[in-house]
């Protein structure tokens, strides 16, 4: 059974970067039909797409993060990682990785992982 | 870029009841649609994809239909633990979520 897990710090400073790794288990990063990403969604709100990478390290970001958002995949380990630069208040959510079958349904997702933008 | 809207923004029912859920495209979407549950504390999870595809081991009373840019989801009764909030998607755009709440 696939799962996703995200690790990385829960608070992040102000204009700091916000740094997170999901960990793939139960099947490899290494598959010509999915993608990899990362979703986040703000405390009461909805569920906002940040990017996604295929295994070959092509990426593809939400026009509106595009020029604070880096997705870079390791194949080596299994992983993929996030990170969002000069962040803000506006930035604290859960953020999750997820799996996307093409440019369809995300069918799996990790458990997500509360990050909180604060000085 | 596709807008989803979502109706009711809460529904309201009592378990065993059928709860009908509305999600609506600005374009169409063709058949490119999936359903999410969310409940409280937990990650979303996929129901349905392709607008009427059941995902592995969700219960047959939920059903997707439609096609171009008018979909339903559809909880034939509703039992206790699908009570949370749904969400439609297409590529990367949500739905802002529909509610069912216990009545």
């Amino acid at each position: 059974q696939l799962q996703l897990q995200e690790s990385g710090p829960g608070l992040v400073k102000p204009p700091e970067t916000l740094s997170l790794t999901c960990s793939v288990s139960g099947g490899s990063i290494i598959n010509t039909i999915y993608y990899w990403g990362w979703i986040r969604q703000s405390p009461g709100k909805g569920l906002e797409w940040i990017g996604n990478i295929y295994y070959s390290g092509s990426t593809y970001y939400n026009p509106s993060l595009k020029s604070r958002v880096t997705i870079s995949v390791d194949t080596s380990k299994n992983q993929f990682s996030l990170k969002l630069s000069s962040v803000t208040a506006a930035d604290t959510a859960v953020y999750y990785c997820v799996r996307q079958v093409g440019n369809k349904e995300f069918d799996y997702w990790g458990r997500g992982a509360l990050v909180t933008v604060s000085s | 870029e596709i807008v989803l809207t979502q109706s009711p923004a809460t529904l309201s029912l009592s378990p065993g009841e059928r709860a009908t859920l509305s999600c609506r495209a600005s374009q169409s979407v063709t058949s490119y649609l999936a359903w999410y549950q969310q409940k409280p504390g937990q990650a979303p999870r996929l129901l349905i994809h392709d607008a009427s595809d059941r995902a592995t081991g969700i219960p047959a009373r939920f059903s997707g239909s439609g096609f171009g840019t008018d979909f339903t989801l559809t909880i034939s009764r509703l039992e206790p633990e699908d009570f949370a909030i749904y969400f439609c998607q297409h590529r990367t755009t949500f739905g802002p979520g529909t509610k069912v709440d216990i009545k």
